[in-house]
């Protein structure tokens, strides 16, 4: 079945890095854009990166740019999340998420497939 | 910056009644940018509605969408007992590229 599987949460320092990871399977992985969303405990959905399907198109939400790399590798169905100089604001469940845009069509656009989350905790 | 707004913060019906959820935006959105997802406690949210008014696959029939514009509806014509949970809507295009609204709980009478 179409199945998406982040791996990588845990605690960390503040100003640590951390390596998600999101395992497709059931679809044809390099066909999707996808892209990472967060939640914050108790709060609401904070969406924090988008790749296209051939990784040549990346957007960073601003209160991520220039610390989090979003990457794929198709050949592997695998998303990635490299987190740099974290700060206990990033402390959230992370998923990852298929686009319904995708190598045929991007409208519209919507998160139609979400994992099931990886915790990250920014703390001393 | 497109900020989705949400209302009501809460909503207390029972079993049976119309749940009717707003969504306003501070600036015209696409029809096919909207969309609705449902979340209950320690799940990933769960696609409902795409392009404003389609329902995604597997969604009964008793959830619809509306709207155009900035003004966009969810409703639930008949609430069953697991219908109760936080509902979001989403808008893809204006930075920040896709944005989310803070959510309606919708708690159970």
């Amino acid at each position: 079945q179409v199945q998406l599987v982040e791996s990588g949460g845990g605690l960390v320092k503040p100003g640590g890095s951390l390596r998600l990871s999101c395992a497709a399977s059931g679809f044809t992985f390099s066909d999707y854009y996808m892209s990472w969303i967060r939640q914050a405990p108790g709060k609401g959905l904070e969406w924090v990166s988008y790749i296209s399907s051939s990784g040549s198109t990346i957007y960073y939400a601003d209160s991520v740019k220039g610390r989090f790399t979003i990457s794929r590798d198709n050949a592997k169905n695998s998303l990635y999340l490299q987190m740099n100089s974290l700060r206990a604001e990033d402390t959230a469940v992370y998923y990852c998420a298929r686009d319904l845009c995708s190598s045929t069509s991007c409208h519209p656009r919507a998160f139609d497939i979400w994992g099931q989350g990886t915790m990250v905790t920014v703390s001393s | 910056e497109i900020v989705l707004t949400q209302s009501p913060g809460t909503l207390s019906l029972s079993p049976g009644e119309r749940a009717t959820l707003s969504c306003r935006a501070s600036q015209s959105v696409s029809s096919s940018y909207l969309a609705w997802y449902q979340q209950k406690p320690g799940q990933a949210p769960r696609l409902l509605i795409y392009g404003a008014s389609s329902r995604a696959t597997g969604i009964p029939d008793r959830f619809s969408g509306s709207g155009s514009g900035t003004d966009f509806t969810l409703t639930i014509s008949r609430l069953e007992p697991e219908d109760f949970a936080v509902y979001y809507c989403q808008q893809y295009g204006s930075s920040p590229l896709y944005s989310f609204g803070q959510g309606t709980k919708l708690e159970i009478k």
